[in-house]
């Protein structure tokens, strides 16, 4: 299957500086990818979709402000965490859009704010 | 809504059977997936389905009736390594993309020695 890389693995940051974190589709050229956050013990809650070339979907309750998505090429989607709290504090998980079978993830992000 | 509703947790015995089970709103399925996380990691593909019956690979099988919106995954022969936390997976065609998939809330597998 297709490989889906993220950077960084994990990251700890101060309250209210900003963090990105970086998708890329390996072998596979993603004119769609996914951006999920994952609450301990919970499911995966999907954030937006994000869309080469043109402005990413945020579900409802995301704030598209807060979370900026750039998906300027067909292999790398950037989420930015901008002014981060702790609440924000989770596991942030990227997947390209793969085929009518199958989605493939990446490693995840884990993302602390102190 | 598109609720996906799925067992929170289950306990099985090394080396027995453990059905986990899966319902879904059927207006507007386009396929089904089950998905292995363990703690800390990504998902990793399990199964398939789209069509009724039995998908079977290797100890793992799964199930679909699309007219019941349910669906169950089978782990037999049952490891400590397959203690994780199984996600039930739907596609819709009501999604804003055709590849988004909406996630039951997962089910805690622990299997005990």
């Amino acid at each position: 299957g297709a490989v889906v890389s993220q950077h960084p693995s994990w990251v700890i940051c101060k309250s209210g500086t900003s963090v990105k974190i970086e998708c890329r589709s390996l072998d596979f050229q993603a004119t769609t990818m996914f951006w999920y956050r994952q609450f301990p013990k919970q499911s995966l809650m999907l954030m937006a979709t994000s869309n080469e070339g043109s402005k990413a979907t945020y579900e409802q309750g995301v704030e598209k402000d807060k979370f900026l998505i750039n998906h300027a090429s067909l292999t790398l989607s950037t989420l930015t965490v901008t002014s981060a709290h702790p609440e924000d504090s989770s596991f942030y998980i990227c997947s390209d859009s793969g085929n009518s079978y199958e989605q493939y993830f990446g490693p995840g992000t884990r993302l602390t704010v102190t | 809504g598109q609720n996906i509703d799925q067992p929170t947790e289950m306990t099985a015995t090394e080396g027995a059977i453990v059905q986990i089970n899966c319902t879904y709103q059927t207006s507007g399925f386009n396929g089904l997936f089950w998905y292995q996380q363990h703690a800390g990691e990504a998902p990793t593909f399990l199964s398939y389905n789209v069509l009724d019956g039995l998908e079977e690979k290797g100890r793992f099988s799964s199930f679909l009736s699309r007219s019941k919106g349910y669906s169950y995954l089978l782990l037999k022969e049952l490891q400590m390594k397959d203690s994780a936390s199984y996600l039930c997976a739907v596609r819709f065609s009501s999604s804003g993309s055709a590849r988004q998939l909406t996630f039951g809330s997962g089910t805690q597998l622990t299997v005990l020695p």
